[in-house]
């Protein structure tokens, strides 16, 4: 099955630096990898998803890129702010026509922006 | 998108004793998932709820241990049951609408068993 791996565990950066977090994935039918944001006691909450046939996506301060090949994929933040803490888990699934499979997380990593 | 709604959102337990989660959903969804999160940890799958059959379940999870129903598009429930300390974690409903494979979650329900 399907197996995700995310580094850092925690990444600690200065408000207004950027935060790059990693996760390679191993089955290479997974074609869906979305992000999710975790807040303190909160829900996980997707904040940004790319799908296999693209390399990259951007939304505002947030990106990600996909790099099919070797099976990994990144999540871009910059300009940091304070309200950017939390922890967030990379997952991956394989989608296809009428549903999907399900999602596999990584590990999670709990980013600090320290004013 | 859909709003997923769970309850009880905590609760204290005894052990030895069952207690069943709720989760609705505003409108119909295709894929309902049951997760466990311990402090700090990631989201594991504990089953999936199928509409109409019995659940899926990850490995390490059994049926007799977490009973799951979903008798529609919109509803489903977790029951831990026969509950020791180890059961004491945070546990999440997600749910996946129609063509999409965007997951939603509830707030979650926070277990402590004493």
């Amino acid at each position: 099955g399907e197996n995700v791996e995310q580094h850092p565990s925690t990444l600690s950066v200065q408000e207004g630096d950027s935060a790059v977090i990693k996760c390679t994935y191993s089955d290479s039918a997974s074609n869906y990898f979305p992000w999710y944001k975790q807040e303190l006691g909160k829900r996980p909450q997707l904040i940004i998803d790319i799908r296999s046939n693209v390399g990259e996506k951007k939304d505002q301060r947030i990106a990600v890129t996909l790099n099919k090949t070797a099976k990994h994929f990144s999540l871009h933040i910059t300009e940091t702010q304070p309200e950017d803490s939390a922890v967030y888990f990379c997952a991956a699934s394989n989608e296809f026509q009428g549903g999907s499979e399900k999602l596999v997380f990584g590990k999670g990593t709990k980013l600090t922006v320290n004013p | 998108s859909a709003v997923i709604s769970q309850k009880p959102s905590r609760d204290i337990c005894q052990r030895g004793t069952s207690l069943t989660i709720q989760c609705q959903v505003d409108s119909q969804v295709t894929m309902m998932f049951w997760y466990r999160q311990q402090p700090g940890q990631s989201l594991t799958l504990i089953a999936t709820a199928n509409q109409g059959s019995e659940a899926t379940y990850e490995s390490g999870f059994v049926i007799d241990k977490f009973p799951i129903s979903r008798p529609n598009l919109t509803f489903s429930t977790l029951t831990v049951s026969n509950m020791s300390p180890e059961d004491s974690s945070i546990y999440l409903c997600s749910a996946m609408e129609g063509m999409s494979t965007e997951a939603f979650f509830g707030q979650g329900t926070r277990l402590t068993v004493v």
